[in-house]
């Protein structure tokens, strides 16, 4: 059972084009999150989400547009593809740790294997 | 933010104990020390966390001086499968505050027969 699962693995395309990854999480994790890893191996925080509540938005494109349909699931859409969006996207989940207070979490992220975007 | 600095790359051998030591002299109070282990083509796994003095599960241990400006990551008897990319994060706990943690380039760590 893959704890933070997401779909595609790989995905070639063609700038300009609009696509999609998903990510699924099985934990029962409050929160999720979408980084960004780029040629040089940097992981860069993106967006995160708690209960389905946007809690981060980093300095993102608005090409970029994460949807959580459910505390479950948290969706990445990227409009007009660049070529500089090719990357590696990496999912995560992380527990709230509620008996220190809302917003606490344990502070062990949870990453899927990652989506490896080409655009050509 | 706290920035961590932490050596490129490191060599060993199996069996040898590997230390990789990060600094992070700008640590807040609030701020916790988190490691993580990358191996190529996988997201990055938590190894251990910690906020001072030592701490150690099956995997590894941390040690956190008392200025809790660094830290350092023990590995036991190294094979090589425990070569990865090692990271070192610092950053509060509060989930709303991801984007106060950073990843760095991390260590690259090559183990050899």
């Amino acid at each position: 059972d893959t704890a933070v699962s997401q779909t595609p693995k790989y995905l070639v395309t063609q700038m300009g084009n609009d696509k999609s990854i998903k990510c699924e999480q099985n934990l029962g994790h409050d929160t999720m999150y979408w980084y960004k890893q780029d040629s040089k191996k940097f992981l860069k925080i993106m967006f995160s989400y708690n209960n389905k509540e946007l809690i981060i938005n980093e300095t993102v494109p608005n090409r970029f547009s994460p949807k959580s349909p459910d505390k479950a699931h948290l969706n990445l859409h990227i409009n007009s593809l660049e070529l500089g969006d090719s990357a590696v996207y990496f999912c995560a989940s992380s527990q709230d740790s509620g008996g220190q207070g809302v917003g606490w979490n344990t502070g062990e992220l949870f990453f899927g294997e990652g989506s490896r975007l080409t655009v050509l | 933010l706290a920035k961590t600095t932490q050596p490129i790359s490191m060599d060993s051998y199996e069996g040898q104990e590997v230390n990789i030591t990060c600094s992070h002299n700008n640590i807040a109070t609030n701020d916790y020390i988190t490691w993580y282990q990358q191996f190529p083509s996988q997201g990055p796994r938590f190894i251990i966390q910690g906020y001072k003095t030592k701490v150690t599960n099956e995997v590894a241990s941390l040690f956190i001086p008392a200025d809790r400006k660094s830290s350092t990551l023990s590995l036991p008897r190294v094979s090589l499968s425990d070569t990865a990319v090692y990271y070192c994060l610092v950053g509060p706990r509060w989930y709303s505050s991801a984007s106060k943690i950073i990843f760095g380039s991390g260590t690259r760590l090559s183990i050899r027969p």
